[in-house]
Formats: structure tokens, C-alpha cells, sequence
């Protein structure tokens, strides 16, 4: 069955700091794949999306993220986080029409 | 510019009451799915519509049903509620069926008592 793993349920990083959020998919030689950002009691934003080409991709916010075939993997990253970042981050795979969403990762950031 | 528009925002609802749930996708958009997020999970996706059909079905309770109007506006309505029904759910709006990128409304906040 299709899933995507986000294998870290929490993340705390320094204000400034650098950021990666880990996402890993198990279906499709061609995946179709996003990171969403879900502040508290809020919907969720897209912040990027990979459908083909350039394996990194630039997203809102200052947010990458890069496709790895080899690993499964679409990484999220930002050189340098902001207080504001503070949310959780669902990475998804377009299957079947329907995503399907990883269990999540909360970021806390510390001043 | 206009996004999805999901009401209400909150609703509280006793055990084995009904509730329905209304989403008014973006404009020109002809399919809508719709997401549950039960507290502290990842949404899960219940069912969807394109161009006034069901397209697709997840893991929706027989108690639940939903379709699509001629304005492509969606209901959700959900009957003999239970406090597992407790719940954010999201409705998203796309043109077209597939390898699009979805836009999420705000969600709506049910808890049953």
C-alpha cells in the first residue's frame, strides 16, 4: 500500500538556524509530491510541489525541498529558520487522484 | 484572489445528531475532496467529485454521504454522530482530476459532545 513516512514526529531547531524535515515516499517511478504547512487550528498551505524536471524545488517562504529517487526521499529544507516557522509540516503523495499524507512534523523553533 | 471556502468554521453537535458540512471550492474548479484530521493525526481522505460525480472513496463511514451540486459547491453530511467523529475537515479544490496541485480551505471544526 502507499505510504509516506515522515520519521520525525518532533523538531526543535534555534531561530537562525538551518532546517531539515524528512520525508520519505513508497509508490510510483514518476511521484507526485508536496510539503504543506498546518499552523495551529489552520488549513493547510502548500508550501512546494515536485511533479517532474529540476529535482530541487523552490517553494514559498524560503523553503526547498529535493527529490532523491534513489533514497525515496523529498527532503525539506531552509538555510535559516524564522520564529515564525514554527507549525507542522505534512509532506504528501499524489496517489490515485487523493493524497496521502505523512504522520506530520511539528517544528518548534528557540530563540 | 478567491480560495476555497469551507462553513461552517465550527460546529459542536451531540452524540447521534447530524451535521452538514458545506464547501465552496474555488472558482472554475470542478472537483472537490474531502480530508478528516482527527486530533494530533495527518489528514485522511473520505471521498471526492469531479464534475458532479463521486470519483473516489477512502475511508468514509457508511453514516456519512456527500455530493456535488450544478454550482460544484460540496456537502458533507454526516448522521447518528460519535464523539470519534470529533474531527478538523479540510475540502480541496482542483480543475480537473489528477496531478494538480490542490488548494486546502481554512477546514471545519466538529466536536461532538
Amino acid at each position: 500500500a502507499q505510504s509516506v513516512t515522515q520519521p520525525d514526529i518532533h523538531i526543535t531547531v534555534s531561530e537562525g538556524a538551518s532546517l531539515e524535515l524528512r520525508c520519505n515516499y513508497s509508490y510510483g517511478a514518476t511521484p507526485y509530491l508536496f510539503w504543506y504547512v498546518q499552523s495551529p487550528g489552520q488549513g493547510l498551505q502548500l508550501l512546494l510541489k515536485y511533479f517532474s524536471g529540476d529535482t530541487l524545488v523552490q517553494g514559498i517562504k524560503g523553503f526547498e525541498a529535493e527529490f532523491k529517487r534513489s533514497q525515496s526521499s523529498f527532503n525539506l529544507r531552509k538555510p535559516s529558520v524564522h520564529w515564525s516557522d514554527a507549525a507542522e509540516y505534512f509532506c504528501a503523495q499524489e496517489y490515485g487522484n487523493k493524497l496521502v499524507f505523512g504522520a506530520g512534523t511539528i517544528l518548534r523553533v528557540k530563540s | 484572489a478567491a480560495g476555497v471556502i469551507q462553513s461552517p468554521r465550527h460546529l459542536i453537535k451531540e452524540k447521534r445528531e447530524t451535521a452538514t458540512l458545506k464547501c465552496y471550492p474555488i472558482p472554475r474548479h470542478d472537483t472537490v475532496y474531502w480530508y478528516q484530521q482527527g486530533p494530533g493525526q495527518d489528514p485522511q481522505f473520505l471521498i471526492s467529485f469531479y464534475e458532479k460525480m463521486q470519483s473516489d472513496k477512502g475511508s468514509i463511514p457508511d453514516r456519512f454521504s456527500a455530493q456535488q451540486f450544478s454550482d460544484y459547491h460540496s456537502e458533507l453530511n454526516m448522521s447518528s454522530l460519535e464523539l470519534g467523529d470529533s474531527a478538523l475537515y479540510f475540502c480541496a479544490s482542483t480543475s480537473g482530476t489528477g496531478n494538480t496541485e490542490a488548494f486546502f480551505g481554512q477546514g471545519t471544526r466538529l466536536t461532538v459532545v
